[in-house]
């Protein structure tokens, strides 16, 4: 049963372009979470998702990031127009249930802006 | 905000040697989560602990969750070099829908 699984792993984008990154769950999960990691601090919590539903979204910024789970095929964080304070390291998480289990974590997108 | 809030910020010991972190959140919880993260890496579930529960223990992992005192302890028995990595706790949002993660205490066992 692969685990959690993120692409890219490393991400370079110029300010001003998009960042998409991917995110598929552990098979049988249907609950997605998306956290970010900047240096040196804890996951700072962005958006929880079910199958085609944002369940919780009250970590994310609320202009230039969304994130979708569409019925068919992996979770998407995207982020337009890219800033220097973008740069970090993205989770993405999946639990059978929700956060009355553990989580299970995918290995991060590093973004970088330049 | 709710938080999980770890202490020390950074602990260094020799290998053989026992590791006790703490961690500290604000309101109630449902579950209180610890998690390894490696450098660089993504992070690993160590334990859940449930907010009905005093003391857990998985292999050289033994977690205490006190709720009187909102806070929780994890304690390593029996460090390994490989042990060295950032430790979080987790507790569940009023909501129950997110994970709030503390900052970590950054372990490092030496041989």
């Amino acid at each position: 049963n692969a685990g959690v699984m993120q692409n890219p792993r490393h991400l370079v984008r110029r300010r001003g372009q998009e960042a998409r990154l991917r995110c598929s769950p552990m098979k049988g999960h249907s609950h997605v979470y998306w956290y970010r990691q900047l240096p040196e601090e804890g996951l700072k919590f962005m958006v929880y998702l079910q199958k085609e539903n944002i369940i919780d979204e009250s970590g994310m910024p609320k202009e230039r990031f969304s994130a979708e789970f569409p019925k068919e095929g992996p979770s998407i964080l995207r982020i337009q127009q890219v800033v220097r304070g973008d740069s970090a390291a993205y989770f993405c998480a999946s639990s059978p249930r929700g956060t009355e289990e553990e989580q299970y974590f995918g290995p991060g997108t590093r973004l970088t802006v330049t | 905000s709710q938080q999980g809030e770890e202490d020390p910020q950074a602990l260094s010991i020799q290998e053989g040697e026992n590791a006790t972190m703490n961690c500290s959140y604000k309101t109630s919880i449902n579950n209180l989560q610890w998690y390894r993260q490696n450098s660089g890496r993504g992070l690993v579930h160590l334990i859940l602990i449930r907010s009905n529960e005093r003391e857990k223990h998985s292999g050289r992992l033994r977690v205490t969750l006190d709720t009187s005192k909102k806070s929780s302890s994890l304690l390593i028995t029996a460090s390994r070099a490989a042990d060295t990595a950032s430790y979080f706790c987790a507790t569940d949002d009023k909501a129950g829908t997110a994970l709030i993660f503390g900052k970590g205490t950054t372990l490092s066992v030496s041989s």
